[in-house]
């Protein structure tokens, strides 16, 4: 079975700071992929990057770098020079050789 | 229209109501996602097709019946629903139901059961 946790149920950052939204995650397989969606308070889920298992590198997709760290089985997003726009909740999802599972979710708040 | 869109954006329906949910997806993606979001909870699969065909069922009790006419169009048929599936109902697709391809997903269905 999958499991993906995500610890933090908010988080707080300031316009233009860096933010670590975390998340682990359980399996077996051993070939999976990982992902990070953003759900606006519209209700819409907004794909944001992709980090395949077997992937060297870490995924980067312009502010946004997962921080993959295979033996800890975590994959942290890293938001670089957030902007108020990017206040909204976002998700951890994983496939492997099952359907996504998703965690709860963090929602970030950007103030000015 | 681009991307994944649902209609309705809010639904309201008695529990004697019989009600549909349609997806369209304009991405021309064979694989096509409903999910259930109700607060405080992750983001629960209902159903997987993969060009039309069911592929997952994660044990969905009856009272939603999905339909999938083409890989472009999906609907969830609703009928005698209780208050417990208030929610919002997200559609999404993908290249193929395979391990790398994103989902893109649509606005989501308010659903509210009275």
């Amino acid at each position: 079975a999958q499991k993906i946790t995500q610890t933090q149920p908010g988080m707080f950052v300031q316009e233009k700071e860096a933010v670590t939204l975390d998340c682990t995650y359980d399996t077996s397989d051993q070939s999976y992929g990982l992902f990070w969606y953003k759900q606006p308070s519209s209700g819409e889920m907004i794909f944001l990057i992709y980090q395949g298992s077997y992937d060297e590198q870490n995924a980067t997709e312009g502010r946004y770098s997962l921080n993959f760290q295979k033996a800890r089985k975590s994959a942290n997003l890293v938001i670089s020079a957030s902007q108020l726009g990017d206040s909204a909740m976002y998700f951890c999802a994983m496939r492997g050789y099952s359907t996504l599972t998703f965690g709860k979710g963090t929602m970030l708040l950007v103030s000015p | 229209e681009t991307g994944v869109t649902q209609t309705p954006r809010h639904l309201v329906m008695g529990m004697t109501n019989k009600k549909s949910l349609k997806c369209e997806q304009h991405l021309g993606h064979n694989a096509m996602y409903w999910y259930k979001q109700s607060a405080k909870k992750p983001l629960e699969l209902m159903f997987v097709y993969n060009f039309k065909e069911q592929t997952e069922n994660n044990s969905v009790p009856s009272r939603f019946s999905p339909e999938c006419p083409n890989s472009s169009h999906l609907f969830l048929h609703l009928h005698t629903l209780q208050p417990e599936d208030s929610a919002l109902y997200l559609c999404a697709s993908s290249q193929q139901a395979q391990r790398d391809d994103e989902q893109y997903f649509g606005p989501g269905t308010r659903l509210t059961v009275t």
